[in-house]
């Protein structure tokens, strides 16, 4: 079964709009870290955001916030007032455990485009 | 400037003929790990380092090996590399320890091809 899902291969956006790109996850784990990566176009990876499944409040970095639903196992990403430059794949990915020698999970990828 | 440095960036070789593809980190970060990435599929981890001679092996490690002898190094060695290992390659590294020990920092990635 998959542990990260990303239900969404494409997604569009005007320019300066807010968008929600989604991530479901499973675990059994009580304790697990959520993340949000950027890939553009050039293919590095661009961390972007963290939230612990302990953390009491939504993780929010400039214009990325994360809405951690822990009940809902969801982890949406959401981005506001989005740029030509947020044009690129966004990866939702999961550790397990508090051994942080515990594997790292990704999805398989949503590719956002930004509309002008 | 605190970066992960991976070589070579672009690959084309042969099936059978042994390649090792370089790592390296210089944030002492104890932790370092291998990804491919393959169309769909997102990044699977193949091997991961937690220090200096610990090395386990993450989702794909078949036909790969790592080794860690330095804490800034951990290279990726295909022995008798075969199509199927036609991906893109991630290294990264992150700390074990203090504050925000969990982002992971990448490597600018290597493609590589096998024929």
């Amino acid at each position: 079964a998959q542990k990260i899902t990303q239900t969404q291969p494409g997604m569009f956006v005007q320019e300066k709009e807010a968008v929600t790109l989604d991530c479901t996850y499973d675990t059994s784990d009580p304790s697990y870290g959520l993340f949000w990566y950027k890939q553009p176009s050039s293919g590095e990876m661009i961390f972007l955001i963290y939230q612990g499944s302990y953390d009491q409040q939504n993780a929010t970095e400039g214009r990325y916030s994360l809405n951690f639903q822990k009940a809902r196992k969801s982890a949406n990403l959401v981005i506001s007032a989005s740029q030509l430059g947020d044009s690129a794949m966004y990866f939702c990915a999961m550790r397990e455990g508090m051994n942080y020698g515990q594997n790292f999970v990704f999805g398989p990828g949503t590719r956002l485009s930004v509309l002008p | 400037e605190a970066q992960v440095t991976q070589n070579p960036r672009y690959l084309i070789t042969v099936t059978g003929k042994k390649l090792t593809v370089t790592c390296s980190q210089n944030m002492n970060h104890e932790y370092m790990s291998w990804y491919r990435q393959d169309p769909g599929l997102g990044l699977r981890q193949i091997y991961y380092s937690m220090n200096v001679e610990v090395t386990d092996k993450g989702d794909v490690p078949e036909g790969y090996k790592v080794s860690r002898k330095e804490k800034r190094n951990f290279p990726l060695i295909l022995e008798s590399p075969s199509p199927n290992q036609t991906s893109l390659y991630f290294c990264a590294s992150r700390k074990t320890s203090g504050r925000d020990p969990d982002t992971q920092y990448f490597g600018p990635g290597t493609r590589l091809t096998v024929l």
